[in-house]
């Protein structure tokens, strides 16, 4: 079935990228997304691509796509301690809409 | 706008208690849903509803129960509570079923003794 998958912990010191990757079975896919979940908080949009997309720029955030290897990636340039969260993974499945969720990647930032 | 809003933030219950969990969202959002999210499980929904009056189950409905008389509440009912329900839930709403983006609520973090 599909299946979305990211590593589950990345720690990364102030001021340094952090890149959090994300891989995906569903070749139909349609649109990808990346919410972030800071502690005892609700999950917030930060950035979608579509698939017809390589790649997506919003200030500090870049967004890779790899169809070919059904790849997606997050940077966040210049960390900060702001965003020390969970990052989640979410792919909208092509034939039948629905969404499916990675576990979520922990960020830290070390000072 | 408040967003979306969920009462309550923490609750306790014993097992086999019944208990509602609400939800309002005042974007006039078609699209609601429940959500649980659990340690290593990351988030699973339970059920949806794509407007007033039709609800459908979602991966992990057993145990609940939802109901939407109106576009603005889709409160979540969970019968006869049992340890394995505790979780956090989370609510989310948007526009439709394809939009884009989700507004999430900040969540119940429940516990069944």
């Amino acid at each position: 079935g599909e299946d979305v998958e990211q590593s589950l912990f990345l720690s990364v010191r102030e001021g340094d990228s952090s890149v959090i990757n994300c891989t995906y079975t569903d070749s139909s896919s349609t649109y990808l997304y990346w919410y972030k979940q800071e502690p005892g908080a609700g999950l917030q949009l930060l950035t979608y691509i579509f698939s017809n997309m390589d790649m997506k720029q919003d200030q500090r955030l870049t967004v890779l796509l790899n169809k070919k290897d059904k790849h997606l990636s997050l940077r966040i340039a210049d960390t900060q301690t702001g965003d020390s969260a969970i990052y989640f993974c979410a792919v909208r499945a092509g034939n039948n809409r629905k969404l499916i969720w990675g576990l979520g990647t922990s960020l830290a930032v070390n000072p | 706008n408040a967003g979306v809003t969920q009462t309550p933030k923490f609750q306790v219950l014993k097992t086999g208690q019944s208990m509602t969990l609400q939800c309002a969202q005042d974007m006039n959002h078609e699209y609601m849903s429940w959500y649980r999210q659990d340690p290593g499980m990351g988030l699973r929904l339970i059920h949806y509803s794509v407007g007033a009056g039709i609800t459908d189950q979602g991966e992990v409905p057993n145990g609940y129960n939802v109901s939407r008389s109106t576009t603005e509440d889709f409160p979540l009912r969970l019968l006869s509570a049992a340890p394995s329900q505790t979780s956090v839930y989370f609510c989310a709403s948007s526009y439709s079923l394809e939009y884009n983006e989700q507004f999430f609520g900040p969540g119940t973090r429940l516990t069944v003794l």
